[in-house]
């Protein structure tokens, strides 16, 4: 079954600090891989993908197929960096499955 | 302003009454999904369409219902079968197979309380 692990539900940091908020998914196949953020009063929106290998806002995931992992990394936590954060598995399939998300905060 | 439209934003219900969420979307995609948001457990997927008058369910359908009848419209109705139904709904799009592009856009929510 495809499942999206994220084991911390929240993660306080101050700023300036590095940050690594943890996502491990489990599928068979070959995973496509995403973060999500939802900031304060925001819709949630698309934050990354890790197909494109790309860095967003100083953010950027490394799919690591034989840990099974999708970790997302930020070597300088801003104070605006704070919001809910989800991963999220497509697995071959047209739908999403997303984990259970994760709480940045980043103290000043 | 382009986008997903969803209302209403709060709603109260009463145990045993059905309930439709309205989502709208004026950006020509094909899928629209409905998930469901509770603390601790992330999105849930409700159900799914990728065509007009076609739908899927998703991993928590029991309770709810769903129509297509237009590209731009994806009702949600939450039935008085449904066991817990206060919860954050999220309504999103896709302009293709989520597969390929991943990047969903989400309306802003409908909160339901059932009283």
């Amino acid at each position: 079954a495809q499942r999206v692990t994220q084991p911390e539900k929240l993660l306080s940091v101050f700023k300036g600090a590095p940050v690594e908020l943890k996502c491990n998914y489990s599928y068979s196949g070959s995973p496509e891989l995403f973060w999500y953020v939802q900031y304060s009063r925001q819709r949630l929106q698309l934050l990354l993908r890790h197909i494109s290998r790309e860095s967003i806002k100083g953010f950027t995931a490394d799919l690591n197929k034989g840990e099974t992992s999708f970790h997302l990394k930020k070597p300088f936590a801003q104070e605006e960096d704070s919001a809910m954060y989800y991963c999220a598995l497509s697995g071959g399939t047209d739908k999403l499955i997303f984990g259970t998300g994760t709480r940045l905060q980043v103290f000043p | 302003d382009g986008g997903i439209t969803q209302s209403p934003k709060y709603l109260f219900r009463k145990e045993g009454q059905n309930v439709t969420l309205s989502c709208e979307q004026n950006l020509n995609h094909d899928a629209m999904y409905w998930y469901r948001q509770d603390p601790g457990q992330g999105l849930r997927l409700i159900y799914y369409s990728q065509i007009v008058n076609d739908f899927q369910k998703g991993d928590i359908a029991e309770g709810y219902s769903v129509s297509r009848e237009k590209k731009e419209s994806f009702p949600l109705t939450v039935t008085s079968a449904q066991k817990n139904p206060t919860a954050f709904y999220l309504c999103a799009s896709s302009i293709l197979s989520t597969a390929n592009t991943g990047e969903l856009f989400f309306g802003e929510g409908s909160r339901l309380t059932v009283l």
